[in-house]
């Protein structure tokens, strides 16, 4: 099955500064790759997600880059802010059929310092 | 607007007892999903259902079973609950593959 790889585990960064997240995937029929993050105490929600027929996705401060071919893709935020910090997920899955999961990174922990 | 909602907040049982957790959702989506969350190790998955009565295996179903019966209502049940299944316990669910997964708030389970 799928597994997926994230790193850094912690990640702390002035305000103002940007902030890169990266995860490694390793089935390579994998093609659908969102982002999940998760303020304190609150649920998951998805800030942006990237598709394989695609190399980079923008909106507003953040970022997805994909590399098939190395099988990795990183999240990058720039000119953080204090409400950026909060725990981050990757996750990858195909999308042919029905019954396919997610498969989610252990979390990036990104803390933005004032 | 999605929402899901999950039984409890909060829920604290012996050794031995059986734990019922429910998870119901209002936007006719065909797939539900249990996960657990923990610290370190992220989101695992416990059990998903791509449609009514039909379930599959994540990748920690042991010491969980799952039921659904109607499309808005996933129930992940603890046959017999341990100290080692303490955690978070969130729902989830998505129209279908690529698409988003929308959350419940969680219910953090402790086992005594």
């Amino acid at each position: 099955g799928e597994n997926v790889e994230q790193h850094p585990s912690t990640l702390s960064v002035q305000e103002g500064d940007s902030a890169v997240i990266k995860c490694t995937y390793s089935d390579s029929a994998s093609n659908y790759f969102p982002w999940y993050k998760q303020e304190l105490g609150k649920r998951p929600q998805l800030i942006i997600d990237i598709r394989s027929n695609v190399g980079e996705k923008k909106d507003q401060r953040i970022a997805v880059t994909l590399n098939k071919t190395a099988k990795h893709f990183s999240l990058h935020i720039t000119e953080t802010q204090p409400e950026d910090s909060a725990v981050y997920f990757c996750a990858a899955s195909k999308s042919n059929f029905g019954n396919e999961k997610l498969t989610f990174g252990t979390g990036t922990r990104l803390t933005i310092i004032p | 607007d999605v929402k899901v909602t999950q039984s409890s907040r909060y829920l604290v049982k012996r050794t031995g007892e059986k734990v019922f957790l429910e998870c119901v959702q209002d936007m006719d989506h065909e797939n539900m999903f249990w996960y657990r969350q923990d610290p370190g190790l992220g989101l695992r998955l416990i059990y998903f259902s791509y449609d009514v009565k039909m379930k599959e295996k994540g990748d920690i179903p042991e010491g969980y079973s799952v039921s659904r019966e109607k499309k808005e209502r996933f129930s992940l049940i603890l046959e017999s609950a341990s100290t080692n299944q303490t955690s978070m316990y969130l729902c989830a669910t998505r129209l279908g593959p690529s698409y988003e997964q929308y959350f419940g708030p969680g219910t953090r389970l402790t086992v005594t």
